[in-house]
């Protein structure tokens, strides 16, 4: 099945630690997204590629940092320096040649922490 | 800067009722217009899509959106509730061009239906 797929599903961290969370795609699609979800706010932009090897910051990168090595992964680490990471991280992906803007959604990572 | 405004949180319906979700957004020209639904503790998924062309579209799960552009709006509607259409639905812009495929989301509106 072709899908988004993100890990781990529920990620628990103490304070001062840095955090990777994974997300891979097997869509063949050129661009993906990370994006923050708090209750009540919708969802905020981190950050996005749309080729490998580059990336650029959204509109609540402070505290994020992402790399783009292969076409099918796009790894996101929260650092010690982002002041409140709680949240619940959706990954996205898009087809250039599919409908524009069209996304499509992982499933989720958890973050909680401690 | 382009914004989407879903003006109610919060929507309870009983079963079997109609539905209709609002969502405005601010724009200069027509922008791309999503619908999309989570359940609580998942992904986004894709309900429906505007482009261009016919202005009323159909999604999957018997959704449906019309695009009004006087009124700068991008309603769902279900004329028949089900149980399991609780969830929240977020409405997005996207601007196409060189936005770089990025969107804007609404804050969301939380669906509960009665039986």
């Amino acid at each position: 099945d072709g899908g988004i797929t993100q890990s781990p599903k529920y990620l628990f961290r103490k304070e001062g630690q840095n955090v990777t969370l994974s997300c891979e795609q097997n869509l063949n699609h050129d661009a993906m997204y990370w994006y923050r979800q708090d209750p009540g706010q919708g969802l905020r932009l981190i950050y996005y590629s749309q080729i490998v090897n580059d990336f650029q910051k959204g509109d609540i990168a402070e505290g994020y940092s992402v790399s783009r090595e292969k076409k099918e992964s796009f790894p996101l680490t929260v650092t010690s320096a982002q002041k409140n990471p709680t949240a619940f991280y959706l990954c996205a992906s898009r087809a250039h040649n599919e409908g524009a803007d069209t996304q499509y959604f992982g499933p989720g990572t958890r973050l909680t922490v401690l | 800067a382009q914004s989407v405004t879903q003006p109610d949180i919060h929507i309870t319906v009983s079963e079997g009722a109609s539905l209709e979700l609002r969502c405005n957004y601010s724009y200069g020209a027509t922008p791309y217009l999503f619908w999309y639904v989570q359940s609580p503790g998942q992904g986004l998924q894709l309900l429906l899509k505007y482009f261009s062309g016919d202005t009323l579209v159909q999604g999957i799960k018997g959704f449906e959106a019309e695009f009004k552009r006087s009124q700068s709006s991008f309603n769902l509607r279900k004329p028949s509730v089900h149980w399991s259409d609780a969830a929240e639905y977020f409405c997005a812009v996207g601007l196409g061009g060189t936005s770089y495929g990025k969107l804007t989301f609404g804050q969301g509106t939380i669906l509960t239906v009665h039986p």
